[in-house]
């Protein structure tokens, strides 16, 4: 079975920092897709980036790059020059092909908080 | 905007009633993923569609269940409602089903059960 472990709950960065939100994960898929997603108090879930197993570089959007360590089975976002509106949720989620069946499974999430 | 839309925002009923949650899905996208996410069990995968046949299901109850339409929107219906079930419902979709293709959210139908 596929799990995700996020073993931050909450996390505090002062604006215009670097931050690392970790993510490992367990799977005997050889071949499997990794995202965040961001839930701000609003409630919305907005995808941020993705990373694929067989993927050589580390995904980069924008602010936001993933640090994919294969061998460790982690998935770390960083979040670049924060900003207030960064405040929110944010969950690592895995995507497996178990046949036809395409879910994704989440982490518990971590809670950042931006301060100025 | 992630395009996909869910109707209603929010919901309130009572404990034993039935409610329909719906969903359009993204121009093109032909999956449709129902997901709950609540306090004690987090984001938990309930069913998933792909062009109007059931493909996967997750911990769903047995007193829901959901259908996607020839025109691809989807619908998830609880019955019997009990105070467990209040929680946020997301609907999500993506073009198809392969892995690098990232589920795109709707912004949730907050239900609540009195």
């Amino acid at each position: 079975a596929q799990k995700i472990t996020q073993t931050q709950p909450g996390m505090f960065v002062q604006e215009k920092e670097a931050v690392t939100l970790d993510c490992t994960y367990d799977t005997s898929d050889p071949s499997y897709g990794l995202f965040w997603y961001k839930q701000p108090s609003s409630g919305e879930m907005i995808f941020l980036i993705y990373q694929g197993s067989y993927d050589q570089q580390n995904a980069t959007e924008g602010r936001y790059s993933l640090n994919f360590q294969k061998a460790r089975k982690s998935a770390n976002l960083v979040i670049s020059a924060s900003q207030l509106g960064d405040s929110a949720m944010y969950f690592c989620a895995m995507r497996d092909l178990t046949g036809t069946a395409s879910k994704l499974t989440f982490g518990t999430g971590t809670r950042l908080q931006v301060t100025l | 905007d992630s395009g996909v839309t869910q109707t209603p925002k929010h919901l309130i009923t009572a404990t034993g009633q039935r409610v329909t949650l719906r969903c359009s899905p993204r121009s093109g996208d032909l999956s449709v993923y129902w997901y709950q996410q609540s306090l004690d069990q987090g984001l938990q995968f309930l069913i998933q569609y792909y062009n109007g046949e059931e493909r996967a299901k997750g911990n769903i109850l047995e007193r829901f269940s959901a259908q996607q339409f020839p025109d691809l929107h989807s619908e998830l219906n609880l019955s019997s409602l009990e105070l467990g079930d209040s929680a946020l419902y997301f609907c999500a979709s993506s073009a198809g089903t392969a892995h690098n293709q990232p589920q795109h959210f709707g912004d949730g139908t907050r239900l609540s059960i009195l």
